[in-house]
């Protein structure tokens, strides 16, 4: 079966400071996998996507960035982090190639408070 | 105009009561269509796809309307255990790559 890993939990942060948030999937080969940022009260905003090693899109200018060094690995960083970076990041992976009526599965998230 | 919209409500509703949630979206080409459920603070999952002809898990039924554009949520004898946040989630595009747009939320309060 399929398992995506995301730490850590929760993450306390100064103003300034870099950010690494890493998420790995297991049981699965070539997913395509996603960055969300949820803020408080508000919907998941799509921050990256990527389809394969190296490829990396972005959705919305901002201050960090993500990366896929191996095919189940999806790393999200930042070298400032700014106030407005508080939020709930969560990593998701879907399937590729069954169609395109694929449901995403998430990881536990990461609530990142920057203070 | 947003891709997807939902009443965040929140929806207050007894112990065993009908409940339904709506939600529109804005792209005509979207082919998939999922109900998410996300309870306070972890992580949105998967509730039901939802397809064309309509289907039902259990209590839960839900709908879909391609000419007008919505999907729709049905409840049946809800329970406590049913307050929850419940997340519609449309296909979309973005330069090439199929992407999930996430609604919102509808919150659900089911009291004793």
């Amino acid at each position: 079966s399929q398992t995506i890993h995301q730490w850590p939990a929760t993450l306390v942060q100064p103003v300034g400071s870099p950010l690494s948030l890493e998420c790995t999937v297991e049981g699965t080969s070539n997913p395509n996998l996603y960055w969300y940022r949820q803020a408080a009260g508000r919907g998941l905003q799509l921050l990256f996507y990527s389809v394969g090693i190296g490829q990396i899109s972005s959705e919305v200018p901002q201050n960090l960035s993500a990366s896929r060094p191996q095919d189940r690995q999806f790393i999200l960083s930042s070298k400032k982090l700014l106030l407005s970076d508080s939020g709930f990041y969560l990593c998701a992976w879907r399937r590729t190639g069954q169609g395109l009526n694929t449901e995403a599965f998430f990881g536990q998230g990461t609530r990142l408070t920057v203070v | 105009r947003k891709e997807v919209e939902q009443d965040p409500g929140p929806f207050n509703v007894p112990e065993g009561a009908t409940v339904a949630f709506n939600c529109t979206y804005s792209n005509s080409a979207s082919q998939s269509f999922f109900w998410y459920r996300q309870d306070c603070r972890k992580e949105p999952k998967l509730l039901m796809s939802v397809y064309s002809s309509g289907n039902e898990d259990g209590r839960f039924t839900a709908q879909l309307n391609r000419a007008s554009q919505y999907i729709s949520l049905l409840i049946r004898d809800s329970k406590l255990s049913d307050s929850a946040t419940y997340l519609c989630v449309v296909t979309g595009w973005s330069t090439g790559f199929q992407k999930l747009v996430f609604g919102t939320g509808t919150r659900l309060l089911v009291s004793p």
